[in-house]
């Protein structure tokens, strides 16, 4: 079975600055997707950034960009410029690509509070 | 962008009553969603999938007689809480893949709070 694990529960970042929330995942197959959520406190659930594990380049949107080591099996999210709405918590998720036809389940990570200063 | 609308956001039953929570994709058909559960300051834990015109996949540990999950269309999925009691109150969201995403991307509804009294 596949498995999310993020070890930082919280995270602090001084506005305008950069940081860098960590994600490792386990899993035995060889193609997937990754994905970084946003949750603000109205809990509705906000895609940052998505990665296929079969492209080697990183992903980036905007002021967020991921590095993907899928050798290491991490996945991690890089904030530039932080801005207090990036204030939320931040969700690593796994997606098998088997069956992708079907729609297919998130396996999420346990969470990373991230809060800004002003 | 796709939308999927979550409804009710917040209910408030006494305990021994169900409850319905509805789960729509307004503008593309959904053949899959999924029900997460999640507890405050805690993740999202897969429930079920719900699958069009036939039955649901429960994940291990949840009580499928408690969690009813119904989808009779391509864009309506239902959660029935039964016999709802205390414990059962927590924040419940569902998602759904659309086909022009190449199903990869998940959408998310605004999320229900369940609060049984």
């Amino acid at each position: 079975a596949q498995t999310v694990t993020q070890s930082q529960p919280e995270m602090s970042v001084q506005e305008a600055e950069t940081v860098t929330l960590s994600c490792t995942y386990d899993t035995s197959e060889s193609d997937y997707y990754l994905f970084w959520y946003k949750q603000p406190p109205s809990r509705q659930m906000i895609l940052v950034i998505r990665q296929e594990a079969y492209k080697q380049q990183n992903a980036t949107e905007n002021r967020f960009s991921v590095n993907f080591q899928k050798a290491a099996k991490s996945f991690s999210l890089k904030i530039s410029d932080s801005q207090l709405g990036d204030a939320a918590m931040y969700f690593c998720a796994y997606r098998s690509a088997v069956n992708y036809n079907q729609g297919g389940k998130l396996i999420f990570g346990q969470g990373t509070e991230l809060s800004v200063k002003p | 962008g796709a939308v999927v609308s979550q409804h009710p956001s917040w209910v408030i039953c006494k305990s021994g009553t169900s409850v319905k929570i509805e789960c729509r994709s307004l503008d593309f058909q959904a053949t899959t969603m999924f029900w997460y559960r999640q507890f405050p300051k805690q993740s999202l834990m897969l429930m079920a999938t719900s699958n069009e015109g036939s039955k649901a996949t429960y994940e291990q540990g949840v009580e499928k007689d408690k969690f009813l999950i119904n989808h009779a269309s391509l864009t309506l999925s239902t959660l029935t809480v039964t016999s709802a009691h205390p414990e059962d109150s927590s924040f419940y969201i569902c998602s759904a893949q659309p086909f022009d995403r190449g199903w990869t991307e998940a959408f998310f509804g605004q999320g229900t709070r369940l609060t049984v009294v």
